[in-house]
């Protein structure tokens, strides 16, 4: 495996599931984003992992939970979705947050909260 | 308050013409900016990218200007084939403060390239 991937593509969850979005990147790089794409809407940036530490939490309600076991690996753990959760979430990852420019993203995963 | 705006949603051209996507944004803070391009189910993938301090930066068919005194980039992407038929997102990184080097994004355009 190559890049960012993200596991699963496609997720259909009802508001009283719990469930994971995962994320692996293979560039050694140092810090993960999570962003969410809502229709018509610029990326939102939801967290920022940098060495393993969450630096940023860009007011993203408590049903969303990140996990960041090691620099390659971050998770997005959803509880208690709203119907309005419903969009793509992007992982990303670059060198190091401050220290580089460019993000390296994944496919993404299409959530449908019903 | 959307600091980097794309304002058109759409973009239609012919192919083997010039297309051009235009990117605003407000904040002076911002010290590095890029265009990235999506297909559908696939996520961004960076194309090129620009520092505040040229005006201008070219990579084969793909040319992105800067006009810091307008706040106004482009890209430019001559000549356009259907390949290039995707949605472009302008993004823009922060030089300074708690934000240091977050990516803003405006909301994207889609660009028909037509044969």
């Amino acid at each position: 495996e190559t890049g960012v991937t993200q596991t699963p593509r496609h997720l259909v969850m009802g508001m009283t599931n719990k469930k994971s979005l995962k994320c692996e990147q293979h560039l050694g790089h140092n810090a993960m984003y999570w962003y969410k794409q809502s229709a018509k809407k610029p990326l939102e940036l939801m967290f920022v992992y940098n060495f393993k530490e969450q630096t940023e939490n860009n007011s993203v309600p408590s049903r969303f939970s990140p996990e960041c076991p090691n620099s390659s690996h971050l998770f997005l753990h959803l509880h208690t979705l709203q119907p309005e959760d419903s969009a793509l979430y992007l992982c990303a990852s670059s060198l190091a947050q401050g220290l580089s420019y460019e993000q390296y993203f994944g496919p993404g995963t299409r959530l449908t909260v019903t | 308050d959307q600091q980097v705006k794309q304002n058109s949603p759409s973009l239609s051209v012919q192919e083997g013409r010039i297309s051009i996507l235009n990117c605003d944004y407000t904040n002076s803070m911002f010290d590095y900016f890029l265009w990235y391009k999506k297909y559908p189910a696939e996520g961004p993938t960076f194309l090129i990218s620009i520092s505040s301090i040229k005006d201008k930066n070219e990579d084969g068919r793909f040319t992105v200007f800067l006009n810091k005194s307008a706040k106004h980039l482009s890209l430019h992407i001559v000549p356009s084939q259907p390949g290039d038929s995707a949605v472009y997102f302008c993004a823009a990184r922060r030089s300074g403060g708690t934000s240091y080097g977050k990516l803003t994004f405006g909301q994207g355009t889609i660009l028909t390239v037509h044969p």
